[in-house]
């Protein structure tokens, strides 16, 4: 069964750093894109990046290339996402998620994990 | 802003079909036909509902189905249940950004 496991919430302070993790287990984990999506409160889905841990290539959403860093390691397949210094629009739920490439594009997301909440307030 | 735009609210009652559309989908004589569904529910993950305009994931009920034509994909909704109540998002790729974009969200209310 594939599963995306991630780590639990956080509370931050402004110019903090952070680095969330989500575990993927029951597949090929450096065969698949993994990425992270993100839903601040009372809006909708946004695609930050993904990365193929099989060569660690990213791919970002101009929003967020330069304000996060997304990497994985494969030796215990887990991807992460990472700021170097927060502020407070960053709070959001923060979901992984696996895309299904075609033609280099995203056809489907085919597993989520269950989110992690972070909130970042002094 | 999305490039992609939902209707942000969307009702009926149990029994009734309710088609959810977005707009700013590529157009059909693209070749790329990604369009895709999600359904929800707050405080759990997203669950893929249709991908590739009109394809069901396996364990998916055929009360769910995809269209679309021109550049506006729609996603219908029949025989609406309470459980079908739910954000419903789509997603498809759109100009610069290579991973696409999700739409704004449509709130689906069982009456």
């Amino acid at each position: 069964e594939v599963q995306l496991v991630q780590s639990g919430a956080e509370v931050k302070e402004p110019g903090e750093s952070l680095k969330i993790s989500c575990k993927g287990s029951g597949y090929s984990f450096i065969s698949y894109w993994i990425g992270w999506v993100r839903q601040m409160p009372g809006k909708g889905l946004e695609w930050m990046g993904i990365i193929y841990p099989g060569d660690s290539g990213t791919r970002y959403s101009p929003s967020f290339q330069g304000q996060v860093t997304i990497s994985a390691d494969k030796s215990i397949t887990t991807a992460y996402l990472q700021w170097s210094s927060l502020k407070a629009s960053d709070t959001a739920m923060y979901y992984c998620a696996r895309p299904i490439m075609a033609r280099g594009l995203i056809s489907k997301i085919d597993y989520w994990g269950q989110g992690t909440r972070v909130t970042v307030s002094s | 802003q999305s490039a992609l735009t939902q209707p942000p609210s969307a009702s009926g009652s149990p029994g009734q079909s309710v088609t959810i559309s977005c707009t700013g989908t590529s157009s059909d004589d693209s070749g790329y036909n990604f369009v895709s569904w999600y359904q929800h529910h707050p405080g759990k993950a997203p669950k893929l509902i249709i991908y590739e305009v009109s394809r069901r994931p396996s364990g998916v009920p055929d009360r769910f189905s995809g269209s679309k034509s021109g550049n506006t994909a729609s996603l219908t909704v029949s025989g609406l249940q309470a459980e079908d109540e739910a954000d419903y998002y789509c997603n498809s790729y759109a100009g610069s950004n290579n991973l696409g974009v999700f739409g704004g969200g449509t709130k689906l209310t069982v009456l």
